[in-house]
């Protein structure tokens, strides 16, 4: 079966540290991006990443990093210096085209004490 | 730059009644995609409808229908014949121009179904 996954569905953390979620598609898809949403709010854009190798901050990117070096993968670092790191991150994909929707993930749900 | 606004953070609507949730966008662009999503409480994303903005007829896929207003940037969505299972999140998205740009979110909309 074709799809994103995202894992882990729950991760909890203590403050200070980084941790990394997990983005993988076996889509075949050129484009990746990381949404983060918090309750009751949209989805605000952290990362995308067009090709391999290739990156670009979203709207809120400070205290996130990436890193695209496989096609398939996409995984996302939130760093200690993310002040409110607990949140609702989810993951998505899209082929080339304005028409083409995002495929996303079930999402991984972060909270940080 | 481009924005969406949904001014309904929650819709009620009775069984088996038609639910109209409201989008109305901003851009400056010619060329862009209106998108609707529906995200139920497992927090899954579910892909509803597109219109282009080039598209003359209003977009439809099964019970949902997207009255596209090209003039006054509105791209509403319209659910015929609500069901329980539609209870849910609903955020209208705008794609600009090319390619793999990211898709810009509303805040949403919360739809309940009443029985």
């Amino acid at each position: 079966d074709g799809g994103i996954t995202q894992s882990p569905k729950y991760l909890f953390r203590k403050e200070g540290q980084n941790v990394t979620l997990s983005c993988e598609q076996n889509l075949n898809h050129d484009a990746m991006y990381w949404y983060r949403q918090d309750p009751g709010q949209g989805l605000r854009l952290i990362y995308y990443s067009q090709i391999v190798n290739d990156f670009q901050k979203g709207d809120i990117a400070e205290g996130y990093s990436v890193s695209r070096e496989k096609k398939e993968s996409f995984p996302l670092t939130v760093t200690s210096a993310q002040k409110n790191p607990t949140a609702f991150y989810l993951c998505a994909s899209a082929v080339q085209g304005l028409s083409h929707e995002q495929y996303f993930g079930p999402g991984t749900r972060l909270t940080v004490t | 730059a481009q924005k969406i606004t949904q001014t309904q953070p929650g819709m009620f609507v009775q069984e088996k009644e038609a639910v109209t949730l409201d989008c109305t966008y901003d851009t400056s662009d010619q060329s862009y995609g209106l998108f609707w999503y529906k995200q139920p409480s497992s927090g899954e994303m579910i892909f509803l409808i597109y219109q282009g903005s080039y598209d003359e007829q209003n977009a439809t896929e099964g019970r949902y229908s997207l009255n596209f207003q090209k003039a006054r940037k509105s791209a509403n969505l319209v659910i015929s014949a609500s069901q329980l299972g539609d209870s849910a999140m609903y955020f209208c998205a705008m794609r600009e121009a090319s390619g793999n740009t990211p898709l810009v979110f509303g805040k949403g909309t919360r739809l309940s179904v009443i029985a």
